[in-house]
């Protein structure tokens, strides 16, 4: 069965103290893995796609990396405004029962004390 | 501005009352999904629709039904065959399903019973 779990499930972390979330997958093939970022009472948005083992992006203080088995959420120097929920999701070649939709993790609520 | 508009943000539901939940999207795309989000768990589908009078359940969809008569439009209608309704409920939509790409979301509809 297709799964994703994220850990830790809450992060507490002083301004400036760099770190990562993980993102453990289990499916039948990758076609993406995704990250999305979601605030209090607010839907997730977007922030990279994921294709290949090996493939790293950047956005300002965060860099998602990927394996063949797992994800890395690395947020460097992190600041309060940092402070959300962080969501990953995979997409599965299979074309069966999920007709290829998203499959998500339980997030990691992330908190930034100043 | 593009994106995709969900309401109420706030729903009371009374005990053997249906109630419906509006999404609304301007940004052309074929597909649209319902997810539904409780606390400390990933975000489960309801519904998804990959085209105009054309939509298939998700995983967790007894209870619930939709329609999808316009492009731009998906709702979702809480049945009172629902017996634990109360969560905070998430529309999303993409160009095309099965497509690797972002689902964009909307603000979400937090659902309570009376």
């Amino acid at each position: 069965e297709d799964q994703v779990t994220q850990s830790p499930e809450a992060l507490r972390l002083q301004e400036g103290e760099s770190s990562s979330l993980n993102c453990s997958y289990t499916v039948s093939g990758l076609r993406g893995l995704f990250w999305y970022r979601q605030d209090p009472g607010k839907g997730p948005e977007f922030l990279f796609t994921l294709y290949s083992a090996g493939e790293e992006k950047e956005k300002e203080r965060l860099k998602a990396t990927l394996t063949k088995k797992e994800s890395f959420l690395h947020i460097t120097a992190p600041k309060p405004e940092d402070s959300a929920t962080y969501l990953c999701a995979v997409q599965a070649l299979n074309y069966g029962g999920s007709q290829g939709n998203l499959i998500f993790g339980k997030g990691t609520k992330l908190s930034v004390k100043p | 501005d593009g994106g995709i508009t969900q309401s109420p943000k706030y729903l009371f539901r009374k005990e053997g009352q249906n109630v419906t939940l509006s999404c609304e999207q301007n940004l052309n795309h074929d597909a649209m999904y319902w997810y539904r989000q409780d606390p400390g768990q990933g975000l489960r589908l309801i519904y998804y629709s990959q085209i105009v009078n054309d939509f298939q359940k998700g995983d967790i969809a007894e209870g619930y039904s939709v329609s999808r008569e316009k492009k731009e439009s998906f709702p979702l209608t809480v049945t009172s065959a629902q017996k634990n309704p109360t969560a905070f409920y998430l529309c999303a939509s993409k160009r095309r399903a099965g497509l690797v790409e972002k689902l964009f979301f909307g603000s979400g509809t937090q659902l309570s019973v009376l």
